[in-house]
Order: structure tokens, then C-alpha cells, then sequence
């Protein structure tokens, strides 16, 4: 049972485009959502992440939009350059200390 | 990177011996995480340690064990090796207050 659910599995954007990654979950203990982003050959790398207490997050092109309610969180990277090229995932932390991860989204940001 | 360390970074055995992945780190934190990547999986928690000789499953603990007498040292060992187990191993710390979690750079396991 897959606790985070992320889409889409693949994601082709223009230079300059703005690429939109899905996440939802269904346990209400979560109270963290990171998203990382991995390159071939290296460790996942914390890109950006949220409370559930804001709504959106914004650190220069990336921004995290939390819908609550929903139980959805959104990546959105605007100006997609080729080097944001990556395997990009979402997680949640639940009050028992494990993180879920989704399954990955495969970037490819075409010159 | 938080100055985690892995150990060794890559490794070939034989199914059925056992294997002792090393994960190193140097900021003193509380917590230290196990995990495994295998495509179309995602990451997904083996253990996880929260001090010293406290530790706990995460979703996909069968067939492995870890320890932690040392804060610095997290070790995750495979008893009896199986072909199921080969995959990408990160080890990764996290911060108590913040919740950022850092990966180390990863074991590649191959069971033969």
C-alpha cells in the first residue's frame, strides 16, 4: 500500500516552461512534506519542504503549494532549465519518526 | 552532505553470506535512517535509529538487522543474502528540530 502517491512517473518540459509535480496521501499523521531531488549515481538531495500549517512555500524557482484538505501536495519549478534535468520525489514524515516516499518523477527539461 | 559516509560503495557477494553495510557520520545527530532504492519503488525505510542502541522497522525490515553502539555509526546487516536484496543503499541523518533529512551517496549491493 503505497502511502505517497506521486505523478506523473515522467515529466518532458521546455526550457522555460514550468514543470508541475502531483503528490497525495491519505494518513493524517503526516506533518512534513519534503521533496528531493536526485541526480544518476548520487544520494536524493533536499530541495525544498513544508508544514502542513502554510499553504505554500517558495524558495527561489521552486515552490511547494499544500492543499490539506485535499491531501495534496504540488512541486512547481518555474523557468525549467536542462540542468533541472532529474529524478525529483515527494515524502512525508508521519509523528512516528518513518518517511514515505513517492515512487519518483523522471525530469527532462529540453534545451 | 551533512558529512555522512558510506561503506563499502560498492559490493558483489554470493546469495546466502552475510554483508555488513557501514554508514558514518560526523554532526552527532539523534536520528539515522536506512533505506533502499529499487526502480519503480521509490525509496522506501529498512530501519531507522532514534539514539544509541535504539532502533526500529521500517516498511521493508525482513531479512535485515541493524545496530548502533556509537552515535557516529549506523551499520545495517544482511544475515543470509538473497538476490531480492540487490539494490542501492542510502543512509541518511536527520535533524531533530528542523525535519531535514540529507542522504549519504549510496551502496550498490549486487547478490549474485
Amino acid at each position: 500500500q503505497q502511502q505517497v502517491k506521486q505523478s506523473p512517473q515522467s515529466l518532458i518540459v521546455q526550457k522555460g516552461g514550468i514543470s508541475i509535480i502531483n503528490c497525495a496521501y491519505e494518513n493524517t499523521a503526516f506533518d512534513y512534506f519534503p521533496w528531493y531531488q536526485q541526480f544518476p549515481g548520487k544520494g536524493p538531495a533536499l530541495l525544498i519542504a513544508i508544514r502542513p500549517d502554510v499553504s505554500e512555500k517558495k524558495e527561489g524557482r521552486f515552490t511547494i503549494s499544500f492543499n490539506k484538505s485535499a491531501k495534496q501536495f504540488s512541486l512547481h519549478i518555474m523557468d525549467s532549465q536542462p540542468g533541472d534535468s532529474a529524478t525529483y520525489f515527494c515524502a512525508a514524515l508521519n509523528t512516528g519518526n518513518q518517511f514515505y516516499f513517492g515512487t519518483g518523477t523522471s525530469l527532462t527539461v529540453i534545451p | 552532505d551533512a558529512g555522512i559516509t558510506q561503506s563499502p560503495r560498492h559490493k558483489v557477494t554470493e546469495t546466502g553470506t552475510p554483508v555488513t553495510l557501514r554508514c558514518h557520520q560526523t554532526e552527532n545527530h539523534r536520528y539515522m535512517y536506512w533505506y533502499r532504492q529499487d526502480p519503480g519503488h521509490g525509496l522506501r525505510l529498512i530501519h531507522y535509529s532514534y539514539g544509541v542502541k535504539d532502533t526500529d522497522k521500517g516498511e521493508v525490515s525482513d531479512g535485515y538487522s541493524v545496530s548502533r553502539s556509537k552515535t557516529e555509526d549506523f551499520l545495517l546487516t544482511l544475515e543470509s543474502a538473497t538476490s531480492s536484496q540487490t539494490s542501492v543503499y542510502f543512509c541518511a541523518i536527520r535533524y531533530r528540530e528542523t525535519y531535514e533529512q540529507y542522504f549519504g551517496p549510496g551502496t550498490r549491493l549486487t547478490v549474485t
